[in-house]
Protein backbone atom coordinates (compact mmCIF):
# COMPACT_ATOMS: atom_id res chain seq x y z
CA UNK A 1 0.00 0.00 0.00
CA UNK A 2 1.07 4.03 -0.03
CA UNK A 3 3.28 5.25 2.73
CA UNK A 4 2.12 8.00 4.38
CA UNK A 5 5.19 9.69 7.03
CA UNK A 6 5.29 11.75 9.52
CA UNK A 7 8.23 13.74 11.09
CA UNK A 8 9.28 14.18 14.03
CA UNK A 9 7.94 10.81 15.33
CA UNK A 10 8.50 12.63 18.58
CA UNK A 11 8.99 16.16 19.45
CA UNK A 12 9.32 18.06 23.18
CA UNK A 13 8.84 21.70 23.76
CA UNK A 14 8.20 24.11 26.08
CA UNK A 15 4.82 25.88 27.31
CA UNK A 16 4.65 28.81 24.98
CA UNK A 17 6.37 27.54 22.04
CA UNK A 18 5.16 26.78 18.33
CA UNK A 19 5.84 22.85 16.90
CA UNK A 20 5.37 22.24 13.47
CA UNK A 21 4.32 18.72 12.22
CA UNK A 22 5.32 17.72 8.70
CA UNK A 23 2.70 14.93 6.96
CA UNK A 24 3.93 13.60 3.50
CA UNK A 25 2.58 11.08 0.87
CA UNK A 26 5.65 9.41 -0.73
CA UNK A 27 4.33 7.62 -3.32
CA UNK A 28 1.04 9.03 -4.39
CA UNK A 29 -0.93 12.52 -4.61
CA UNK A 30 -3.01 13.51 -1.52
CA UNK A 31 -6.39 15.28 -3.03
CA UNK A 32 -6.88 15.47 0.87
CA UNK A 33 -5.42 15.29 4.31
CA UNK A 34 -6.90 14.58 7.24
CA UNK A 35 -5.68 15.41 10.98
CA UNK A 36 -6.18 12.94 14.12
CA UNK A 37 -5.31 13.61 17.94
CA UNK A 38 -5.20 10.95 20.29
CA UNK A 39 -5.32 10.89 23.82
CA UNK A 40 -4.03 8.11 25.45
CA UNK A 41 -6.15 5.47 26.05
CA UNK A 42 -8.56 7.33 24.01
CA UNK A 43 -9.33 6.60 20.24
CA UNK A 44 -8.56 8.73 17.44
CA UNK A 45 -10.36 11.92 17.25
CA UNK A 46 -10.61 14.23 13.86
CA UNK A 47 -9.38 17.62 14.13
CA UNK A 48 -9.47 19.07 11.04
CA UNK A 49 -9.66 17.72 7.37
CA UNK A 50 -7.49 19.81 4.68
CA UNK A 51 -7.49 19.82 0.54
CA UNK A 52 -4.85 20.92 -1.50
CA UNK A 53 -4.65 24.77 -1.88
CA UNK A 54 -7.57 25.66 0.38
CA UNK A 55 -8.61 26.46 3.91
CA UNK A 56 -9.12 23.73 6.23
CA UNK A 57 -12.24 22.22 7.44
CA UNK A 58 -11.95 22.02 11.46
CA UNK A 59 -14.35 20.07 13.51
CA UNK A 60 -16.18 21.37 16.32
CA UNK A 61 -14.89 22.94 19.05
CA UNK A 62 -11.00 22.40 17.58
CA UNK A 63 -8.97 26.01 17.38
CA UNK A 64 -8.34 26.96 14.48
CA UNK A 65 -6.36 30.03 15.42
CA UNK A 66 -4.55 27.17 17.84
CA UNK A 67 -3.83 24.53 15.27
CA UNK A 68 -2.78 25.98 11.82
CA UNK A 69 -3.13 23.42 9.10
CA UNK A 70 -1.05 24.19 5.34
CA UNK A 71 -1.20 21.77 2.82
CA UNK A 72 0.15 23.72 0.33
CA UNK A 73 1.19 20.66 -2.25
CA UNK A 74 -0.70 17.38 -3.27
CA UNK A 75 1.89 15.27 -1.56
CA UNK A 76 2.68 17.96 2.20
CA UNK A 77 0.64 18.80 4.82
CA UNK A 78 1.74 20.52 7.89
CA UNK A 79 0.08 21.14 11.36
CA UNK A 80 1.48 23.92 13.69
CA UNK A 81 0.70 24.02 16.97
CA UNK A 82 0.73 27.10 18.56
CA UNK A 83 1.65 28.30 21.93
CA UNK A 84 1.91 24.84 23.15
CA UNK A 85 0.47 23.97 26.68
CA UNK A 86 0.86 20.80 28.49
CA UNK A 87 -2.90 19.94 27.81
CA UNK A 88 -1.80 19.54 23.87
CA UNK A 89 0.38 16.31 24.80
CA UNK A 90 -1.07 14.31 22.47
CA UNK A 91 -0.50 11.33 19.65
CA UNK A 92 -1.06 13.50 16.72
CA UNK A 93 -1.66 11.32 13.35
CA UNK A 94 -1.62 12.86 9.90
CA UNK A 95 -3.88 10.62 7.03
CA UNK A 96 -3.47 11.01 3.43
CA UNK A 97 -6.46 9.97 0.80
CA UNK A 98 -5.81 9.27 -2.73
CA UNK A 99 -8.48 9.03 -5.36
CA UNK A 100 -8.45 6.14 -7.37
CA UNK A 101 -10.68 5.77 -10.27
CA UNK A 102 -14.52 6.10 -8.48
CA UNK A 103 -12.87 5.23 -5.20
CA UNK A 104 -10.75 6.82 -2.45
CA UNK A 105 -8.01 5.06 -0.88
CA UNK A 106 -7.03 6.18 2.73
CA UNK A 107 -3.88 5.66 4.35
CA UNK A 108 -2.25 7.21 7.51
CA UNK A 109 1.17 7.72 8.85
CA UNK A 110 2.84 6.76 11.80
CA UNK A 111 2.01 9.42 14.23
CA UNK A 112 3.69 12.07 16.05
CA UNK A 113 4.16 12.00 20.04
CA UNK A 114 4.24 16.15 21.11
CA UNK A 115 4.76 16.45 24.78
CA UNK A 116 4.35 19.67 26.17
CA UNK A 117 6.78 20.46 29.08
CA UNK B 1 -21.51 9.06 8.71
CA UNK B 2 -23.42 5.99 10.35
CA UNK B 3 -22.32 5.44 13.89
CA UNK B 4 -20.98 1.93 14.83
CA UNK B 5 -21.03 -0.39 18.00
CA UNK B 6 -18.24 -3.02 19.21
CA UNK B 7 -17.40 -4.68 22.01
CA UNK B 8 -14.85 -3.20 24.18
CA UNK B 9 -12.58 -5.73 24.22
CA UNK B 10 -12.42 -9.84 23.61
CA UNK B 11 -9.59 -12.45 23.80
CA UNK B 12 -8.60 -15.00 21.30
CA UNK B 13 -6.08 -18.14 21.90
CA UNK B 14 -3.06 -17.81 19.62
CA UNK B 15 -3.59 -19.79 16.70
CA UNK B 16 -7.35 -19.82 16.84
CA UNK B 17 -9.85 -17.78 14.78
CA UNK B 18 -10.46 -14.25 15.89
CA UNK B 19 -14.38 -13.03 15.16
CA UNK B 20 -15.05 -9.48 15.93
CA UNK B 21 -18.20 -8.27 15.64
CA UNK B 22 -19.44 -4.71 14.85
CA UNK B 23 -23.28 -3.09 14.70
CA UNK B 24 -24.05 -0.60 12.32
CA UNK B 25 -27.81 -0.52 12.29
CA UNK B 26 -28.07 2.79 10.29
CA UNK B 27 -25.49 2.49 7.72
CA UNK B 28 -27.23 3.79 4.65
CA UNK B 29 -26.84 2.44 1.03
CA UNK B 30 -24.11 3.95 -0.30
CA UNK B 31 -22.24 3.67 3.39
CA UNK B 32 -19.21 1.17 2.88
CA UNK B 33 -18.03 -1.03 6.25
CA UNK B 34 -14.34 -0.23 6.93
CA UNK B 35 -11.76 -2.19 8.92
CA UNK B 36 -8.70 -0.45 10.78
CA UNK B 37 -6.10 -2.42 13.48
CA UNK B 38 -4.30 0.29 15.50
CA UNK B 39 -1.06 -1.23 17.64
CA UNK B 40 0.22 0.38 20.29
CA UNK B 41 1.65 3.75 19.65
CA UNK B 42 1.46 3.92 15.98
CA UNK B 43 -1.02 4.80 12.94
CA UNK B 44 -3.69 2.94 12.22
CA UNK B 45 -3.69 -0.20 9.58
CA UNK B 46 -5.89 -0.42 7.06
CA UNK B 47 -7.66 -4.27 7.14
CA UNK B 48 -10.44 -4.74 4.50
CA UNK B 49 -13.63 -2.94 3.77
CA UNK B 50 -16.64 -4.55 1.99
CA UNK B 51 -20.46 -2.85 0.73
CA UNK B 52 -22.32 -6.10 0.92
CA UNK B 53 -20.98 -9.07 -0.11
CA UNK B 54 -18.51 -10.91 1.57
CA UNK B 55 -14.92 -10.08 1.19
CA UNK B 56 -11.58 -11.73 1.69
CA UNK B 57 -8.04 -10.83 1.51
CA UNK B 58 -4.42 -11.81 2.72
CA UNK B 59 -5.14 -10.06 6.23
CA UNK B 60 -8.81 -11.00 7.16
CA UNK B 61 -12.32 -11.95 5.64
CA UNK B 62 -15.03 -9.43 6.31
CA UNK B 63 -19.15 -11.25 6.34
CA UNK B 64 -21.62 -8.44 5.91
CA UNK B 65 -25.48 -9.68 6.68
CA UNK B 66 -27.81 -9.73 4.63
CA UNK B 67 -29.28 -6.54 5.81
CA UNK B 68 -26.45 -4.91 6.29
CA UNK B 69 -26.82 -3.98 9.98
CA UNK B 70 -23.77 -5.70 11.10
CA UNK B 71 -20.64 -7.50 10.61
CA UNK B 72 -18.10 -9.92 11.56
CA UNK B 73 -13.98 -9.00 10.60
CA UNK B 74 -12.55 -12.72 11.03
CA UNK B 75 -8.49 -13.23 11.43
CA UNK B 76 -8.52 -16.69 10.92
CA UNK B 77 -5.34 -17.58 12.59
CA UNK B 78 -5.01 -15.55 14.72
CA UNK B 79 -0.76 -14.14 16.45
CA UNK B 80 0.37 -12.58 19.06
CA UNK B 81 1.09 -9.83 16.74
CA UNK B 82 -2.78 -9.10 15.82
CA UNK B 83 -2.82 -7.88 19.62
CA UNK B 84 -4.79 -4.47 18.68
CA UNK B 85 -7.22 -2.11 18.82
CA UNK B 86 -9.89 -2.98 15.80
CA UNK B 87 -12.07 -0.05 14.71
CA UNK B 88 -15.20 -0.88 12.42
CA UNK B 89 -16.44 2.80 10.53
CA UNK B 90 -19.19 3.07 8.21
CA UNK B 91 -18.29 5.86 5.86
CA UNK B 92 -19.42 7.18 2.16
CA UNK B 93 -16.91 5.94 -0.29
CA UNK B 94 -17.39 6.60 -3.72
CA UNK B 95 -16.45 9.97 -4.98
CA UNK B 96 -18.81 12.27 -5.91
CA UNK B 97 -20.66 11.46 -2.54
CA UNK B 98 -19.81 14.38 -0.61
CA UNK B 99 -16.20 13.65 -2.07
CA UNK B 100 -16.33 11.04 0.10
CA UNK B 101 -16.71 10.28 4.03
CA UNK B 102 -14.42 11.13 6.90
CA UNK B 103 -13.31 7.99 8.56
CA UNK B 104 -14.79 8.88 12.29
CA UNK B 105 -13.35 6.10 14.96
CA UNK B 106 -15.29 4.94 17.84
CA UNK B 107 -13.90 3.35 20.74
CA UNK B 108 -13.12 -0.26 19.00
CA UNK B 109 -12.25 -3.54 20.45
CA UNK B 110 -9.03 -4.19 21.98
CA UNK B 111 -8.14 -7.86 21.20
CA UNK B 112 -5.56 -9.58 23.43
CA UNK B 113 -4.23 -13.14 21.30
CA UNK B 114 -3.08 -14.84 24.35
CA UNK B 115 -0.59 -18.10 23.93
Amino acid sequence: GAVVSQHPSWVICKSGTSVKIECRSLDFQATTMFWYRQFPKQSLMLMATSNEGSKATYEQGVEKDKFLINHASLTLSTLTVTSAHPEDSSFYICSAREKTGQYYEQYFGPGTRLTVT
Amino acid sequence: DAKTTQPTSMDCAEGRAANLPCNHSTISGNEYVYWYRQIHSQGPQYIIHGLKNNETNEMASLIITEDRKSSTLILPHATLRDTAVYYCIVRVDRVGYNQGGKLIFGQGTELSVKP
